[in-house]
C-alpha cells in the first residue's frame, strides 16, 4: 500500500497558485518526500523532493511541515500546461529504495 | 541526448505468448524500475535493480521476469503466466545515492493483448 495519502482531484484557475496536499503521517526519519506529475499516457516527471526544510526549484515550492506528518506542492502561477496527475510518494535515501505510488491528485486548470 | 529508452511504444501479443520490452539507459545510473499502470490508476512496482546481475520483486513480480546482464540495461519480459497483461509499462532509473532516489522515467510502452 501507498505511504502517502492525497485528495482524487482538484481544480485551480489559470494563473492562481495551485495548492496539492500530501499526508504521509507514517514517515521515518530518512524518508523523503518527492513530488512526480504524469501527463496522460507519457512517463511521470520529477518536480522536486525534500526532507525537512522547505524547498524551491524552477518549477514549484514544497512545504513540509515541522512533524513531516504533511506537505504541500505549490504551483504558483499555474498554467494549463500543468494539468496532470500529481503524486506525492516518500522513498529513502538510497538507489533502490522501494518506492510505491498512490493513486494520486488529478489537477485540473481552468481557463 | 541523455535518457531513457524504451520500445516499443506499442505492442500487441497473442494470448500465450512471451514479449519482452526493452528499457536502455544512458545516464550512467545504478538503479533500475520497471512499473505497470492500468488505466485511471496510479504506478505499481515489477521488479527493481541496483546494480548489474541483481534484481528484486516489487509488489507484482508474479508472471513477469526482468534481467540485468549490463548496467544500462533492464529488459522486462511479460510471460504467458501473466493473466492480465494489457497495461501501460514503465521504465525507469535512478542515479548513485549522493543524489536521492530522484527516479527519472522513460515514455513508455503500451501492451495489449488481442
Amino acid at each position: 500500500d501507498a505511504k502517502t495519502t492525497q485528495p482524487p482531484s482538484m481544480d485551480c484557475a489559470e494563473g492562481r497558485a495551485a495548492n496539492l496536499p500530501c499526508n504521509h503521517s507514517t514517515i521515518s526519519g530518512n524518508e523523503y518526500v518527492y513530488w512526480y506529475r504524469q501527463i496522460h499516457s507519457q512517463g511521470p516527471q520529477y518536480i522536486i523532493h525534500g526532507l525537512k526544510n522547505n524547498e524551491t526549484n524552477e518549477m514549484a515550492s514544497l512545504i513540509i511541515t515541522e512533524d513531516r506528518k504533511s506537505s504541500t506542492l505549490i504551483l504558483p502561477h499555474a498554467t494549463l500546461r500543468d494539468t496532470a496527475v500529481y503524486y506525492c510518494i516518500v522513498g529513502g535515501y538510497s538507489s533502490a529504495s522501494k518506492i510505491i505510488f498512490g493513486s494520486g491528485t488529478r489537477l485540473s486548470i481552468r481557463p | 541526448d541523455g535518457g531513457i529508452t524504451q520500445s516499443p511504444k506499442y505492442l500487441f501479443r497473442k494470448e500465450g505468448q512471451n514479449v519482452t520490452l526493452s528499457c536502455e539507459q544512458n545516464l550512467n545510473h545504478d538503479a533500475m524500475y520497471w512499473y505497470r499502470q492500468d488505466p485511471g490508476q496510479g504506478l505499481r512496482l515489477i521488479y527493481y535493480s541496483q546494480i548489474v546481475n541483481d534484481f528484486q520483486k516489487g509488489d507484482i513480480a508474479e508472471g513477469y521476469s526482468v534481467s540485468r546482464e549490463k548496467k544500462e540495461s533492464f529488459p522486462l519480459t511479460v510471460t504467458s503466466a501473466q493473466k492480465n497483461p494489457t497495461a501501460f509499462y514503465l521504465c525507469a532509473s535512478s542515479p548513485d545515492r549522493t543524489s536521492g532516489n530522484t527516479i527519472y522515467f522513460g515514455e513508455g510502452s503500451w501492451l495489449t493483448v488481442v
